[in-house]
């Protein structure tokens, strides 16, 4: 089955600088790609996803790339604030599968 | 607004009783998940449910079961707890659609100790 790997597991930033965080996966078939995020003490939210139709998916301070020949998929905060301070979980899902398999997380920490 | 509450959001039990996760959504979705969430091993699913009555196992299925008798409402049961069992426990639902995975919607989160 999939198996999706992500990096780092923590990432400590200064406010204003830029975040990535990167996943690999390891099912050539899977197409869908969703970032959750978790805000201590709150339930993961969808902040951004990516099919493999598409390279770069952008959404103000957001964005996702795929590189499906490497299988891996990353997700850039540029401009980071205080309140991006949270666990990131990237995920894998195929086209017919309603499950997503989700990577370990990121504790991103941005320090003012 | 998509709510998905779970019964509880803080529960102790003891070694070896039967405990029920409860997780009610109001958004007529097909699918309903349950997962468990430890430091370091992320979101692992533990079953699902693509409509009422059928299930299918998800990763970690040892040691629960699961009962989808109406279409807002997915069970998660511990036939007999045991404190490798202790975690945090989040249910999601998503709508169902063939060949694209929809945004899944967590609930709160029930945090289980079992002593």
């Amino acid at each position: 089955g999939e198996n999706v790997e992500q990096h780092p597991s923590t990432l400590s930033v200064q406010e204003g600088d830029s975040a990535v965080i990167k996943c690999t996966y390891s099912d050539s078939a899977s197409n869908y790609f969703p970032w959750y995020k978790q805000e201590l003490g709150k339930r993961p939210q969808l902040i951004i996803d990516i099919r493999s139709n598409v390279g770069e998916k952008k959404d103000q301070r957001i964005a996702v790339t795929l590189n499906k020949t490497a299988k891996h998929f990353s997700l850039h905060i540029t401009e980071t604030q205080p309140e991006d301070s949270a666990v990131y979980f990237c995920a894998a899902s195929m086209w017919g599968f309603q499950k997503l398999v989700f990577g370990t997380g990121t504790r991103l920490l941005v320090s003012p | 607004d998509v709510k998905v509450t779970q019964s509880s959001r803080y529960l102790v039990k003891r070694t070896g009783e039967k405990v029920f996760l409860e997780c009610v959504q109001d958004m007529d979705h097909e699918n309903m998940f349950w997962y468990r969430q430890d430091p370091g091993l992320g979101l692992r699913l533990i079953y699902f449910s693509y409509d009422v009555k059928m299930k299918e196992k998800g990763d970690i299925p040892e040691g629960y079961s699961v009962s989808r008798e109406k279409k807002e409402r997915f069970s998660l049961i511990l036939e007999s707890a045991s404190t490798n069992q202790t975690s945090m426990y989040l249910c999601a639902s998503s709508f169902k659609d063939r060949g694209s995975p929809y945004e899944q919607y967590f609930g709160p989160g029930t945090r289980l100790t079992v002593t």
